[in-house]
């Protein structure tokens, strides 16, 4: 059964940084696009960035470029999103998301989400 | 980047009703890649269409997409109690990837 399994939730002062993970299956972790999609409280939905898990490329939003890392560990089948110098409106729930079979990191829709993880930076 | 303007923001309409839900791009998306999605409170969104008319495995069939270009619409064919929800159009054309601020559709 394919499963996007995310980290708890997170309290973060602004200025700092937080790591959100993404435990996928192997079978979405070898084949697929992995994403983040973020959601303001009442807002609509923002792609942060990607990566090929298998390759470890990734490609970012240029509104977070120099401030988020997107990376994955095969040994765990894990992806991290990483978020730096975080402010009040960085408030958000975060979804790793996946694209389609070897699909492209820029032409990706989501086809399966994680259950989300909320970050509060307060 | 291209901006995907949903309308109307608000649908009231009642079970056993037709709705159609809009999308419209800034610029033209190439290859009809948009995706719509539905969400409901506290749930992450779900996937219903992509490629602009292409069911996701499991969708009812009472779900269509259409459209090219700049415009393209989500029908619900017959709205069912579990369709009243938010829905979203996303396109995958071109980076950075968007979506639309959504349209609600509530029960009248």
């Amino acid at each position: 059964q394919e499963q996007l399994v995310q980290s708890g939730a997170e309290v973060k002062k602004p200025g700092s940084s937080v790591r959100v993970s993404c435990k996928a299956s192997g079978d979405t972790f070898n084949r697929h696009v992995i994403s983040w999609v973020r959601q303001a409280p009442g807002q609509g939905l923002e792609w942060m960035g990607g990566i090929i898990p298998i390759f470890g490329t990734s490609d970012y939003a240029q509104k977070f470029q120099g401030r988020v890392t997107i990376t994955a560990d095969q040994s765990t089948s894990t992806v991290y999103m990483e978020l730096r110098s975080l402010k009040s409106d960085d408030t958000a729930v975060y979804y790793c998301v996946r694209g389609p079979p070897g699909g492209d990191l820029l032409q990706a829709y989501f086809d399966f989400w994680g259950q989300g993880t909320l970050v509060t930076v307060s | 980047e291209i901006v995907l303007t949903q309308s109307p923001g608000t649908l009231s309409l009642s079970p056993g009703e037709r709705a159609t839900l809009s999308c419209r791009a800034s610029q033209s998306i190439s290859s009809g890649y948009l995706a719509w999605y539905q969400q409901k409170p506290g749930q992450a969104p779900r996937l219903l269409i992509y490629g602009a008319s292409s069911r996701a495995t499991g969708i009812p069939d009472r779900f269509s997409g259409s459209g090219s270009g700049t415009d393209f619409t989500l029908t619900i064919s017959r709205l069912e109690p579990d369709d009243f929800a938010v829905y979203s159009c996303q396109q995958y054309g071109s980076s950075p990837l968007t979506f639309g601020g959504g349209t609600k559709v509530e029960i009248k």
